[in-house]
């Protein structure tokens, strides 16, 4: 059973743009979400992470937005660059249980 | 610092044979991850070592995948019998501890079998 859902498999965004990827969850006792980031041949590394006691969380460029109700969080790239080119990954977990369940990932490009 | 270190970075076996992957995680890390990553499937959690406790082997996929961490440091996830199926990169990760502490990943072991 995949309990967290990723979308869109890939997606393409020209540079300046907004890349948008979105996650879904199924387990309400989930309370902790990290997005990683994984370059070609390179291990996945955390990007940003939210706890759903906030709704939403900002680091640079990079915004997670939280809809506990919908069970649904997204990561936000804002004024996307080629170097973004990446692989996301969101994942899901919560306190006492200590590994993490991933979405299957995004594919993005960003065109020069 | 160093960071998690995996050997080989490629291994090209035949169908039947036994492999071993290694892992050197970060030095204090007492958690240790494995992980599969194939083309579509997204990250597919293996097994987890945490300190001494028995690890949570509940996404070793069959009998043929074992792992075991010794004193606490280096790890070896073993395939038996290896099937073409079993063709994926293997990613190790470790943290500092139990809970949410972010997962520090190796770049892999590309694995085909042929």
């Amino acid at each position: 059973q995949q309990q967290v859902k990723q979308s869109p498999q890939s997606l393409i965004v020209q540079k300046g743009g907004i890349s948008i990827i979105n996650c879904a969850y199924e387990n309400t006792a989930f309370d902790y979400f990290p997005w990683y980031q994984q370059f070609p041949g390179k291990g996945p590394a955390l990007l940003i992470a939210i706890r759903p006691d906030v709704s939403e969380k900002k680091e640079g460029r990079f915004t997670i937005s939280f809809n506990k109700s919908a069970k649904q969080f997204s990561l936000h790239i804002m004024d996307s660059q080629p170097g973004d080119s990446a692989t996301y990954f969101c994942a899901a977990t919560y306190v006492g249980y200590s590994t993490l369940t991933f979405g299957k990932g995004t594919m993005l490009l960003v065109s020069p | 610092g160093a960071g998690v270190s995996q050997s080989p970075s490629n291994k090209v076996t035949e169908k039947g044979k036994d492999v071993e992957l290694r892992c050197d995680p970060i030095s204090g890390h007492t958690a240790l991850y494995w992980y599969r990553q194939s083309l579509g499937q997204g990250l597919e959690f293996l097994i987890y070592f945490q300190g001494n406790s028995a690890p949570d082997k509940s996404g070793l996929p069959s009998d043929r995948f074992s792992a075991e961490r010794t004193g606490g440091s280096v790890s070896t996830l073993t395939i038996q019998r290896t099937q073409q199926e079993d063709s994926a990169v293997y990613l190790c990760a470790s943290s500092r501890d139990r809970g949410n502490s972010p997962l520090h990943f190796g770049n892999g072991t590309r694995l085909t079998v042929t």
